[in-house]
């Protein structure tokens, strides 16, 4: 049983695109994090969200978490080639821990 | 300040072998925590060590073991390699005393078991 589903698995769309990808659980997180994974590399962490409700943005990127802290949503606005790749949601049942649940990702490819 | 160092970076094994990977956190990281990455299921982990001793543990049979060094260098070991094995194995380093912090991962050990 996956514990956080991620969707869509996969996105091909065309740069200048807006897109979201989605991350849902019915476990409560304390805290859920966003990485971005490049072949033949390990996942970069792109950001951490905590509170309920809270909405963090990184330039063309915004995260937010649900009020529940069960779900979080990344939207890429304006998409270019260079945000092709793999997208993973991470949650924390615990903090203090490295042990985190990921989704399954999403792999995103930008066309120019 | 150098990053989170796997070794090897590829490794090919028989089914039945052994096989152990090395992971060196970043300097000041007391926590590593292991990861297996396949294709269809994802990224799954597998345990976590602070300060030398087992902090979390997944759910992966017990051929998969692994310790930590005083330096909080990490190994971990797969004995019987099955095919099944076959993954992506990321480490991933961090402080490990404070609520929600950051992990740094390294860019893995691909093993592939024939």
């Amino acid at each position: 049983t996956q514990l956080l589903e991620q969707s869509p698995q996969f996105l091909s769309i065309q740069e200048g695109e807006n897109l979201t990808v989605y991350c849902n659980s019915s476990s409560v997180f304390s805290s859920l994090q966003w990485y971005r994974q490049e072949p033949g590399e390990g996942p970069v962490l792109l950001v951490t969200v905590v509170t309920g409700g809270e909405v963090k943005k990184l330039k063309r990127l915004t995260f937010q978490f649900g009020d529940a802290r069960k779900d979080s949503s990344l939207h890429i606005t304006a998409a270019q080639p260079g945000d092709t790749g793999l997208y993973l949601c991470a949650g924390a049942l615990s903090s203090n821990t490295g042990k985190l649940i990921f989704g399954q990702g999403t792999t995103l490819q930008v066309k120019p | 300040k150098a990053g989170v160092t796997q070794t090897p970076r590829y490794l090919i094994k028989t089914r039945g072998q052994q096989v152990t990977l090395s992971c060196s956190p970043i300097s000041g990281h007391r926590s590593v925590s292991w990861y297996q990455q396949t294709p269809g299921q994802g990224l799954q982990f597998l345990f976590e060590y602070f300060s030398e001793t087992q902090r979390n543990k997944g759910n992966f049979p017990g051929r998969f073991s692994g310790r930590q060094f005083s330096n909080s260098r990490s190994e971990m070991n797969v004995s019987t390699l099955e095919l099944g094995d076959s993954a992506l194995y990321l480490c991933a380093s961090s402080l490990g005393d404070r609520d929600n912090e950051k992990l740094f991962f390294g860019s893995g050990t691909q093993l592939s078991v024939l």
